[in-house]
């Protein structure tokens, strides 16, 4: 069954601890992204990969990094640099810029 | 940088009004794409655009895409229940191949 998850649904930090956002997709797509939602605020891409081994920043980098050392994975780091970490998170992939196939998303909630 | 800008940011109806949503982007798209969110969950893809004046129609749902390839509109008649969510528009501009640029969406709520 091909798709896209992460892990975990949701995810509790406490302040000041950097934290990872898991991505794996098996479609064989060679870009994958990372975005943030608040409410109110739509879609704000924070990082993207369009092939293995380089990664791009998007809008609002600041305070996050990735790696993506295999086509199915695009981890995301949450640094304790980042101000406002509380948010909800989806990684999406695609083939070059065609249809975007977005992961269930987690909901990370710092304390 | 590119902008996209989306109205309304709500609109609620009584269920069989029609509904629809509008985008405008600040420079030439080379394609424009939709997405729906329903709540609690997360975008998924409708439909893309890429020809100038293009007009496309799924069931209920009617999409545009201007002749300069700068605006885009989503039309839904008659809505139902299950047409609750927020509609996202995302341009992709002749400068990237990758970098979507996502509208803040309309939250559309019906009232049965």
């Amino acid at each position: 069954d091909g798709g896209i998850t992460q892990s975990p649904k949701y995810l509790f930090r406490k302040e000041g601890q950097n934290v990872t956002l898991s991505c794996e997709q098996n479609l064989n797509h060679d870009a994958m992204y990372w975005y943030r939602q608040d409410p109110g605020q739509g879609l704000r891409l924070i990082y993207y990969s369009q092939i293995v081994n380089d990664f791009q920043k998007g809008d609002i980098a600041e305070g996050y990094s990735v790696s993506r050392e295999k086509k199915e994975s695009f981890p995301l780091t949450v640094t304790s640099a980042q101000k406002n970490p509380t948010a909800f998170y989806l990684c999406a992939s695609s083939v070059s810029g065609r249809t975007q196939f977005f992961g269930p998303g987690t909901r990370l909630t710092v304390l | 940088g590119q902008q996209v800008m989306q109205i309304p940011q709500y609109q609620h109806v009584q269920e069989g009004e029609d509904f629809t949503t509008y985008c405008n982007s600040s420079t030439t798209l080379s394609n424009i794409q939709w997405y729906k969110q329903r709540p609690g969950g997360h975008p998924v893809f409708l439909i893309q655009l890429v020809k100038s004046g293009e007009v496309k129609k799924q069931k209920r749902l009617t999409f545009q895409f201007g002749e300069a390839k700068k605006n885009s509109s989503l039309h839904i008649t008659a809505t139902q229940t299950t047409d609750v969510g927020t509609y996202f528009c995302a341009g992709l501009s002749g400068g990237s191949n990758y970098k979507l640029t996502f509208g803040k969406g309309t939250l559309l709520t019906v009232n049965p």
